[in-house]
């Protein structure tokens, strides 16, 4: 597809269990991140990922998050043992190496029960 | 660390009217400033950004903002709203030059910008 692209658009789970959230971005960027919107808040940094490798991950809150990129372009966000306060909209969104201009999912809602 | 301050979570405004979206921030080097907007079901898109270069920045769909250091602002203005332009409407920060930082955006909370008949 021309943009970036998440699945699902909306999970609902129930406390303690395992999530994981995927994002295929445009083809061609390089760079691919992941944010965290919380209602009534701005997005908030979770992750970078230049290629394969996670080049800045100072944004996951605790060892329950972790993100994978294995080929380069598809990216899964996971996250273990899921909590109420993880309910949030994750965005993805990918660029080229150019700073700040980034192009963003439609975001995957999380509902934690 | 750099913050970011949108005064005003809600903003209505009449059609053909002054839009003014508020945008302050804090930072310790002369940052990267950005406006995106998020229209309903869509996600977050690219309106205009600053980069050191002219202050006064022009973006899509008829919206500028300018930089003015000595107000730590980066207010976004279009001179006569639209309907079409109801949205919500996030400033964000980046440090300059910001390393490998290329999108480790700070965001503001938002502005949701109503637009009436």
């Amino acid at each position: 597809g021309a943009g970036v692209s998440q699945t699902p658009s909306n999970k609902v789970t129930e406390k303690g269990k395992y999530v994981e959230l995927r994002c295929d971005p445009i083809s061609g960027h390089t760079a691919l991140y992941w944010y965290r919107q919380s209602l009534g808040q701005g997005p908030e940094f979770l992750i970078y990922f230049q290629g394969t490798g996670a080049a800045d991950d100072s944004g996951l809150p605790n060892d329950r998050f972790f993100a994978v990129r294995p080929e380069g372009s598809v990216s899964t966000l996971k996250i273990q043992r899921t909590e109420r306060g993880d309910s949030a909209v994750y965005l993805c969104a990918s660029s080229f190496p150019t700073r700040g201009e980034l192009f963003f999912g439609e975001g995957s809602r999380l509902t934690v029960l | 660390a750099q913050s970011v301050t949108q005064l005003g979570s809600h903003v209505s405004v009449s059609e053909g009217a002054l839009v003014l979206l508020r945008c302050n921030y804090s930072s310790s080097v002369p940052p990267y400033l950005f406006w995106y907007v998020q229209y309903p079901n869509q996600g977050l898109q690219l309106l205009l950004k600053y980069t050191s270069a002219a202050t006064l920045v022009k973006g899509i769909n008829g919206f500028e903002a300018e930089f003015k250091k000595s107000e730590t602002s980066f207010h976004l203005t279009k001179p006569s709203a639209h309907m079409s332009d109801a949205a919500e409407y996030f400033c964000a920060v980046l440090p300059s030059p910001g390393g490998t930082s290329y999108g480790k955006l700070t965001f503001g909370q938002g502005t949701i910008l109503t637009v009436h008949p």
